[in-house]
């Protein structure tokens, strides 16, 4: 069953602005992930961020999770073209065999 | 030196045939997985073999027959395949089960004619 939830489904943005991208979660979760996949590509894994921990950061991609309202959001800084790419939440319920629960993605242009 | 392949990239058959897709991983990992990814980019797991051994096992046609024959190889065999069988089929492998961080494949586009 679907879990996270990322919004906005899609966004179009100029290269050099920030870009936003949030994931919403319905159950308790032991962590949480973010994904990229380019166009015909598998995904890539970006940050892993834990129940316990609040924000990450990598390069220029930040992440932060608020276990209270159950929803994480991925910053991407100074965006470029070749950040365009659908990103993808995922989360490890810690009631379900510790599968990852997908969201179904935000696909994300950067306009040169 | 690729960590996760998978072969074909592209498979395209008729409704009925049966198909395989192989997966192999070169990173020394004990879990892997199978998923499907449908039209609307929505990813599903389908199977998931930790040390050779099926530990999750959702709710597919079971037309669909998981095979590891060791560690570092976790195929995919289809049979009898139906047009709602198109899609592009992930796979993946992480060092331990989905706690970890899973490292896919290019995937396989699946199209049943």
């Amino acid at each position: 069953s679907q879990q996270g939830e990322e919004d906005p489904q899609a966004l179009s943005i100029q290269e050099g602005e920030n870009a936003t991208m949030n994931c919403s979660y319905k159950t308790s979760i032991n962590n949480l992930q973010w994904y990229r996949q380019n166009s015909g590509r598998g995904l890539v894994h970006l940050i892993l961020i834990r129940s316990n921990e609040r924000e990450k950061h990598s390069g220029r991609l930040r992440v932060t999770l608020d276990t209270s309202k159950k929803s994480s959001s991925l910053l991407i800084t100074a965006s470029r073209a070749a950040d365009t790419a659908s990103y993808f939440c995922a989360t490890v319920r810690k009631d379900s065999n510790y599968q990852l629960i997908w969201g179904a993605g935000t696909k994300l242009i950067i306009k040169p | 030196d690729t960590a996760v392949s998978q072969t074909p990239k592209y498979l395209v058959t008729q409704m009925g045939n049966d198909k395989s897709i192989k997966c192999e991983q070169n990173l020394g990992h004990d879990t892997m997985y199978w998923y499907k990814q449908d039209s609307k980019k929505f990813l599903k797991i389908m199977f998931s073999y930790n040390n050779k051994e099926l530990i999750i096992n959702e709710t597919v046609p079971n037309r669909f027959s998981p095979k590891s024959p060791d560690k570092a190889h976790l195929n995919l065999h289809i049979n009898s395949l139906e047009l709602g069988d198109s899609a592009v089929y992930f796979c993946a492998s992480s060092r331990q089960v989905s706690t970890d961080t899973q490292y896919f494949g290019p995937g396989t586009r699946l199209t049943v004619l």
